[in-house]
């Protein structure tokens, strides 16, 4: 059972549009989403993160926006770069990660892979 | 920023050997690091939560006894993949709380190991 889903596994972007990666969820305890994006043989970075008390997080070309009712998250890169592409991951968790060892609580979507043309 | 140090970042071993792979906090101390494991184009799965100077917790499905976790200090979690087998053949990510990224939620992954059992 998949809590946590990205049903698209891949996005193309012109460079200089928007990019948007979609996430949904099932379960309603999770109460706090962050993304992660990741390169080939690399771990994931930490991007954005966003509490289900705001609907909305923006860090430089960065948004992130939740829907809780609908159990739905976007992140919206603009203007994408290059440099953009790789595989976004949204993650989920019912705590704080950092609180209460909540990082065992952090389950992970599937993952999109963004690719960014010239 | 903070860093987690992941070793080897590749490795290739012969089947029923052991191999260990060392994950360290660089710039600050990790009471808890998370193993992960991904497959090639699906997410990432958490196999084990390791706590400094206690046992390491197991997710479901995930052998204790061939997989083992050593956290023996703040710095300093290991995980030793016993008697690997081809179906082994993985890519390895440890993720420490703690450092910069979890003051805002997130949590601060190594580069990863690409396993090769032959």
């Amino acid at each position: 059972d998949q809590q946590v889903k990205q049903n698209s596994p891949s996005l193309s972007v012109q460079e200089g549009r928007i990019s948007i990666l979609n996430c949904d969820y099932t379960n309603s305890m999770f109460d706090y989403f962050l993304w992660y994006k990741k390169y080939p043989a690399e771990g994931p970075t930490f991007l954005i993160s966003i509490s289900s008390i705001k609907d909305k997080n923006e860090d430089g070309r960065f948004t992130v926006f939740l829907n809780k009712s609908a159990k739905h998250l976007s992140l919206h890169i603009v203007p994408s770069q290059p440099g953009d592409s790789a595989v976004y991951f949204c993650a989920a968790s019912p705590y704080l990660p950092g609180r209460n060892n909540a990082g065992n609580m952090l389950t992970f979507g599937g993952g999109t892979r963004l690719m960014v043309k010239p | 920023g903070a860093v987690v140090s992941q070793h080897p970042s590749w490795v290739i071993c012969k089947s029923g050997t052991s191999v260990k792979i060392e994950c360290r906090s660089l710039d600050f101390q990790a009471t808890t690091m998370f193993w992960y494991r991904q497959f090639p184009k699906q997410s990432l799965m958490l196999m084990a939560t390791s706590n400094e100077g206690s046992k390491a917790t197991y997710e479901q499905g995930v052998e204790k006894d061939k997989f083992l976790i050593n956290h023996a200090s703040l710095t300093l979690s290991t995980l030793t993949v016993t008697s690997a087998h081809p179906e082994d053949s993985s890519f390895y990510i440890c993720s420490a709380s703690g450092g910069a990224a979890s003051l805002i939620g997130g949590y601060t992954f190594g580069s990863g190991t690409r396993l090769t059992v032959v």
